[in-house]
């Protein structure tokens, strides 16, 4: 079956560090991935896109980097402060055709000041 | 634009009682997303439109739900007769089939408690 595996455990690291989350996925042949951030009591908001044909994508102080061939997506925030405290979520689209994105259950990130 | 409406904001109702949820996509958007978020299961898809037209709607958890677009400014999901566990956070989504990113835009959603 298909699946989308996040680590389920919070992150917690210190302000100016970087972190690093985890995206795992099985059985799926996605063309791309995306990466949301959720705040409490909001909806996920997109954060950034990379393609199969693409290894690295960068937006400001995010990187995201996706290896078809482990089958994973690291997602890392440099320089991390305080406010980057969130829930950070990956989805793919599944079946070819299929337009509706499915969700991995997320990672929360805690940052320290 | 104002992005993706959703209302209500909270909604608590007893059991056995009838639930609307409502959204309005963002204008020139062309698909229509309802998820449902819990802790023990995420976010999961409930059905999706496209053109107004129900795409997909296997994720519906069973017959008590049903989900309509009439036009393209609107949805509504009901829950007749709504159950306890019904309880969670109702995202609408809208996104567009000529944007590159196809990235989905989520309303605040709705959190339903069911007493």
């Amino acid at each position: 079956s298909q699946k989308i595996e996040q680590n389920s455990e919070a992150l917690n690291i210190q302000e100016g560090k970087t972190a690093t989350l985890t995206c795992n996925y099985t059985n799926y042949s996605p063309a791309y991935l995306q990466w949301y951030r959720q705040d409490p009591g909001r909806g996920p908001v997109f954060l950034l896109l990379i393609r199969e044909n693409e290894k690295e994508k960068r937006k400001e102080r995010l990187k995201v980097t996706f290896d078809t061939t482990l089958k994973q997506s690291l997602f890392h925030i440099t320089a991390s402060q305080p406010a980057d405290s969130a829930t950070y979520l990956c989805a793919l689209r599944g079946d070819t055709g299929r337009r509706a994105l499915t969700f991995g259950s997320g990672t929360r990130l805690q940052v320290q000041p | 634009d104002a992005g993706v409406i959703q209302s209500p904001r909270h909604e608590v109702t007893e059991m056995g009682q009838e639930v609307t949820l409502r959204c309005k996509p963002i204008s020139g958007h062309d698909y229509l997303f309802w998820y449902r978020q819990t802790m023990m299961r995420g976010l999961e898809l409930l059905i999706y439109f496209n053109n107004n037209v129900p795409i997909d709607d296997s994720g519906m958890p069973e017959d008590r739900f049903s989900a309509k677009m009439p036009n393209a400014s609107f949805s509504n999901l009901k829950i007749q007769p709504s159950e306890p566990r019904d309880s969670a956070v109702y995202f609408c989504a809208s996104s567009w089939a000529g944007g590159r990113s196809t990235e989905a835009f989520f309303g605040q959603g709705t959190r339903l408690t069911v007493v």
